[in-house]
C-alpha cells in the first residue's frame, strides 16, 4: 500500500478566511512534505518534515503555516491568502527524508485550492 | 536556473509504437533520477528511478537510460497504450540531498 490521502480535494476561500489542508499516510514513513503546484508548472518543494520536526522551510510565507501532529499526519494551515496562492497543493511522504534507493516520494492526490 | 530541462511540452504517439521521453541535466552533482507520472487532478504517480551507478533500469514496458557524460536521461515506454497518456515529469538529487528537482514536465497523448 502506497496511499497518500488528502483532503479536501478541493476548497474555495476568501483572503480573510483560515483554513487547514490535511494529508494522512500509513506506510511508516518519517518524512512527509508540502508541494505546492501551478498549471503547466512542476511541483515546488514548500516544507519537509523528518519525524515529526521542520526540517525544509524553502522560504515559504507566513501564510502558510505547516504541522506535524505525528508521524501519519501533516497539516497546512492557511491564513490570509492571496490570489496568487491558488494551485494545488500537493502532500508526499518517503520512509525517510533522504533521496535515494527505497527513499521514494510517493504523492497524494492533491488539494485544489482557489482564493477570491 | 533550471537545472532539469524536460525540453519536449508535448509528445505524440500511436498506440502501440514506442514512446520515448527525454531529460536534460546540469548538475553534475546529480546521482538519482525519477520519472513520475502525473493524470489531471491526481498527484504524480512513481513510474520508475535510477542510480548513477547504472545506465539502464527496466521495469515491465517502462525501461530508463542513463547518459552521464551527456547529462541525459530517456524514458522508453513500449509498446505505448492509451491509458499511458499523462504528464511525464522527470526528478533529480543529489547524494545525501533532502530534496527532489523536477523539470517542467512533458506531456504524452497516446492516439489509437
Amino acid at each position: 500500500d502506497t496511499e497518500v490521502t488528502q483532503t479536501p480535494k478541493h476548497l474555495v476561500m476568501g483572503m480573510t478566511n483560515k483554513k487547514s489542508l490535511k494529508c494522512e499516510q500509513h506506510m511508516g514513513h518519517r518524512a512527509m512534505y508540502w508541494y505546492k503546484q501551478k498549471a503547466k508548472k512542476p511541483p515546488e518543494l514548500m516544507f519537509v518534515y523528518s519525524y515529526e520536526k521542520l526540517s525544509i522551510n524553502e522560504s515559504v510565507p507566513s501564510r502558510f503555516s505547516p504541522e506535524c501532529p505525528n508521524s501519519s499526519l501533516l497539516n497546512l494551515h492557511l491564513h490570509a491568502l492571496q490570489p496568487e496562492d491558488s494551485a494545488l497543493y500537493l502532500c508526499a511522504s518517503s520512509r525517510r527524508q533522504r533521496v535515494g534507493w527505497d527513499e521514494t516520494q510517493y504523492f497524494g492526490p492533491g488539494t485544489r485550492l482557489l482564493v477570491l | 536556473d533550471q537545472q532539469v530541462k524536460q525540453n519536449s511540452p508535448s509528445l505524440s504517439v500511436q498506440e502501440g509504437r514506442i514512446s520515448i521521453l527525454n531529460c536534460d541535466y546540469t548538475n553534475s552533482m546529480f546521482d538519482y533520477f525519477l520519472w513520475y507520472k502525473k493524470y489531471p487532478a491526481e498527484g504524480p504517480t512513481f513510474l520508475i528511478s535510477i542510480s548513477s551507478i547504472k545506465d539502464k533500469n527496466e521495469d515491465g514496458r517502462f525501461t530508463v537510460f542513463l547518459n552521464k557524460s551527456a547529462k541525459h536521461l530517456s524514458l522508453h515506454i513500449v509498446p505505448s497504450q492509451p491509458g499511458d497518456s499523462a504528464v511525464y515529469f522527470c526528478a533529480a538529487s543529489a547524494k545525501g540531498a533532502q530534496k527532489l528537482v523536477f523539470g517542467q514536465g512533458t506531456r504524452l497523448t497516446i492516439n489509437p
